[in-house]
């Protein structure tokens, strides 16, 4: 079983449209995160949920709307997209020793 | 922000040739974490060093966790075409990672 599972994998879609991304993680962790990818492959925090409660806005446009409805689950709506939205993003979660895990990743094209 | 220095961003290596990439901080972290990203997938987390000085193995794979608190170093022996990846160093703020740049790894057979 895949332990942190986001999707879908892929999408594209227009420019103004409204579009979510799924997460759910089933290893009991309480903490959750989504990161996003650039074309340039590095990696920013865009938000951190302890047990369902925002921990960290990383500056992030309100157009991004996280969403928690339990610890396992950690959902990102994304409102009136942008070109510069274009990207790879990441759930994870966070285990023992600070580690964190990640999904596979959704990539998101906006044309 | 926070923001970890890694380098070297990209290596061409042969086959069989042992790999050497570092990360540096102006932070002082009490986490270093060292992740591969395979083409279309997310990164995996590697090797995870808690303490100064710590010096940790996972296969042909050694990370050190620097004495200072502000830098590690991962080292790849004897590479083989599987190793080829972006490997990323991470370093532990409170509530999250703040990952380096990344280094591209390619290898020649």
């Amino acid at each position: 079983d895949t332990a942190v599972s986001q999707t879908p994998k892929y999408l594209v879609t227009q420019m103004g449209n409204d579009k979510s991304i799924k997460c759910e993680q089933n290893l009991g962790h309480d903490t959750m995160y989504w990161y996003k990818q650039d074309s340039k492959k590095f990696l920013k925090i865009m938000f951190s949920y302890n047990n369902k409660e925002l921990i960290i806005n990383e500056t992030v446009p309100n157009r991004f709307s996280p969403k928690s409805p339990d610890k396992a689950h950690l959902n990102l709506h994304i409102n009136s997209l942008e070109l510069g939205d274009s990207a790879v993003y990441f759930c994870a979660s966070g285990g023992s020793g600070n580690t964190i895990y990640f999904g596979e990743g959704s990539w998101l094209t906006v044309v | 922000g926070q923001q970890l220095n890694q380098s070297p961003q990209s290596m061409f290596i042969q086959e069989g040739e042992d790999v050497s990439m570092n990360c540096t901080s102006s932070s002082i972290f009490n986490t270093w974490l060292w992740y591969k990203q395979d083409p279309g997938e997310g990164p995996v987390l590697l090797i995870a060093l808690y303490k100064a000085g710590e010096l940790t193995s996972n296969g042909r794979l050694t990370a050190q966790f620097g004495i200072t608190r502000k830098d590690s170093f991962l080292n790849i022996s004897a590479s083989i075409p599987s190793d080829v990846g972006i490997y990323f160093c991470a370093g532990h703020f409170p509530q999250k990672l703040v990952f380096g740049q990344g280094t591209r790894l390619t290898i020649n057979p």
